[in-house]
């Protein structure tokens, strides 16, 4: 079965706290891509990161870090020195199958609220 | 500059009236999505249309009809809705359906239905 699973529903933080939001994937498919996007208040999801099945690179964007590891199907995002600004619904999500089989599945979300 | 572009962004509307939810991507794609946003629940794809044609409807009542007249405007319309109707309607859009790439969403239309 394909599922993404973020266990984490509420966050909450002070600001300057360091933050990870999980995401944990099921797929049988040896070729997917991850993704995580962001939802604020305003309601528009804002694309954050791709990151394909054969790339194990951790990947950095100022403040945003993502560490994806396959042996335990995890796509971890940390917010570093997190601000008031970071509060939104975050969302991972998995992409999985070929050509016209493409699929898109996502998690439940994660609600972040950093507090001042 | 935005990408993807929706109007309205807040609509109330009886179970009796007829409206139309508006699309429009600016980024050159071929692949356009509606999907249905309630709180509590993941984010549920209603349609999907590639190059003009229609993909995907994923089992949504004959209530709501969309339309893509051509590959940067998407529609929704809706028609005698019921109140569990009331959602957030997203729309996005992608390079085509049978790539890797990400999709690039809209502000949504907040629908209230009375």
């Amino acid at each position: 079965a394909q599922k993404v699973t973020q266990a984490q529903t509420e966050i909450s933080v002070v600001e300057k706290e360091d933050v990870t939001l999980d995401c944990v994937y099921e797929t049988r498919d040896t070729t997917y891509y991850l993704f995580w996007y962001k939802q604020p208040p305003s309601g528009e999801l804002v694309f954050l990161i791709r990151r394909n099945s054969f790339d194990e690179q951790n990947e950095i964007s100022g403040r945003y870090s993502w560490n994806f590891q396959k042996s335990t199907s995890s796509f971890n995002f940390t917010i570093t020195a997190s601000q008031v600004v970071d509060s939104a619904v975050y969302f991972c999500a998995l992409k999985f199958g070929a050509g016209n089989n493409r699929k898109l599945i996502w998690g439940l979300g994660t609600s972040l609220a950093v507090n001042p | 500059e935005t990408g993807v572009t929706q109007t309205p962004r807040h609509l109330v509307m009886g179970m009796t009236n007829k409206k139309s939810l508006k699309c429009e991507q600016h980024l050159g794609h071929n692949a356009m999505y509606w999907y249905k946003q309630s709180a509590k629940k993941p984010l549920e794809l209603m349609f999907v249309y590639n190059f003009k044609e229609q993909t995907e409807n994923n089992s949504v009542p004959s209530r709501f009809s969309p339309e893509c007249p051509n590959s940067s405007h998407l529609f929704l319309h809706l028609h005698t809705l019921q109140p569990e109707d009331s959602a957030l309607y997203l729309c996005a859009s992608s390079q085509d359906t049978r790539s890797s790439h990400e999709q690039y969403f809209g502000p949504g239309t907040r629908l209230t239905v009375t």
